[in-house]
């Protein structure tokens, strides 16, 4: 139980278009879920959290305009990078939150290159 | 603020030793506590956590940390090692701050590397 999965697990998109990386919780419901950054060999770095219904917190320094969230439904987060640059490359990882065991389960990740 | 310190950034270990990754929190109020592993490339896998009750927690793969009250610490450990278990692991302890109370902040993360 409590899996999470990431779509796509790779992607290469060319400088000044726009990415979109999906979430789904599969068999639980999370209403909280954030998102992540991680740089090789680093520990991740929160960039946002996301509740269903309603718009997201961003943590200091990252730009909401440029990493949109949308959370419609209660199994289904995306993060849009939007107009991406080569210093937007980078691993980025999803977690769902479930209540019951008050535990952050992890998705597998999506590596980001832009060229 | 709260936070967790993983004093290692590497650790080694034979195959079939006994393993410790070590981890010392700091929080306002009671600890909850998390482990987490990453394989290359890969998201985190939950192993295990504290939140209330025996302070010795089992988890997955044969993994077990020890919650010390007095110490503030939640070192990680196995009796045996495998070289499957050279990943990355990461402790974590939730930040009831905040607008939203169940964020995780996370160590720095120590590299488990098992040699046979």
């Amino acid at each position: 139980g409590a899996v999470v999965s990431q779509h796509p697990s790779w992607v290469i998109c060319k400088s000044g278009t726009s990415v979109k990386i999906e979430c789904r919780s599969l068999d639980f419901q999370a209403t909280t879920m954030f998102w992540y950054r991680q740089f090789p060999k680093k520990s991740l770095m929160l960039m946002a959290t996301s509740n269903e219904g309603s718009k997201a917190t961003y943590e200091q320094g990252v730009e909401k305009d440029k990493f949109l969230i949308n959370h419609a439904s209660l199994t289904l987060s995306t993060l849009t990078v939007t107009s991406a640059h080569p210093e937007d490359s980078s691993f980025y990882i999803c977690s769902a939150y479930l209540a019951t065991g008050e535990t952050q389960y992890f998705g597998p990740g999506t590596r980001l290159l832009v060229l | 603020a709260q936070s967790v310190a993983q004093p290692e950034d590497q650790v080694n270990v034979a195959e079939g030793n006994p393993l410790t990754v070590k981890c010392t929190y700091s929080v306002s109020g009671n600890p909850y506590l998390f482990w987490y592993v990453q394989y290359p490339n890969r998201g985190l896998q939950f192993l295990l956590k504290y939140i209330t009750g025996d302070n010795l927690v089992k988890g997955s793969y044969g993994f077990e940390a020890e919650f010390n009250k007095s110490q503030t610490s939640f070192h990680l450990k196995k009796p045996s090692a495998l070289v499957s278990d050279s990943a990355l692991y990461f402790c974590a302890v939730r930040d009831f701050l905040g607008e939203y109370g169940n964020k995780l902040v996370f160590g720095a993360g120590t590299i488990l590397r098992v040699k046979s």
